[in-house]
């Protein structure tokens, strides 16, 4: 069975202070891992997509990274606006499996 | 806007009764998925659509449950006999093919009393 787990949970940073949020994952036929934001209340927010080990991708604070076992969410000099929840997912050939998520807050 | 929608964006119902859940996939796309959140957790998978035909269906997806999409444009989701454990939010999503970024509509939060 596919399987996402995220850390931290929550994860509470003051603007300007740097961190990377974890995803961990196992799957079989991994076809992308995908990373969303969500606000509360709203659907998910897509932010990324990554195909294979090594490759990375950037937006604006945003830099994600993949490993054959784990991806990571770099997050540098967050804002406020940043807060929300980060959602982590692999995609096989027919559907997106989660995480949990970890809880943003940036505070001033 | 050309995203994905969703109609209603609140339902509040008593158990027993029936809903309807609509989607709008962004037109373009033809795979259609829906899931549902629980507060805490992420999204759960429940079903998708290719076109018009239903290809795979979560266990989740009790027979009280089900989904269509006709013409292989919109998509409906009907709860039968609701049950206070069906309170959730109904997301939608559609992409281009397998493996793509999905793109999710705004949900439709569900409340049965």
């Amino acid at each position: 069975e596919d399987q996402v787990t995220q850390s931290p949970e929550a994860l509470r940073l003051q603007e300007g202070e740097s961190s990377s949020l974890n995803c961990s994952y196992t799957v079989s036929g991994l076809r992308g891992l995908f990373w969303y934001r969500q606000d509360p209340g709203k659907g998910p927010e897509f932010l990324f997509t990554l195909y294979s080990a090594g490759e990375e991708k950037e937006k604006e604070r945003l830099k994600a990274t993949l490993t054959k076992k784990e991806s990571f969410l770099h997050i540098t000099a967050p804002k406020p606006e940043d807060s929300a929840t980060y959602l982590c997912a692999v995609g096989t050939a027919s559907k997106l499996t989660f995480g949990t998520g970890t809880r943003l807050q940036v505070t001033l | 806007d050309t995203g994905v929608s969703q109609d209603p964006r609140h339902k509040i119902t008593k158990r027993g009764q029936n809903v309807t859940f609509r989607c709008d996939p962004i037109s373009e796309h033809n795979r259609l998925y829906w899931y549902r959140q629980t507060l805490g957790q992420g999204p759960e998978f429940l079903t998708y659509f290719q076109n018009e035909a239903q290809l795979e269906k979560s266990r989740l997806l009790s027979d009280r449950f089900s989904a269509e999409r006709p013409k292989g444009s919109f998509s409906t989701l009907e709860i039968q006999r609701t049950e206070q454990g069906d309170s959730a939010m109904y997301l939608c999503a559609s992409s281009l093919i397998q493996g793509h970024e999905q793109f999710f509509g705004p949900g439709t939060r569900l409340t049965v009393l």
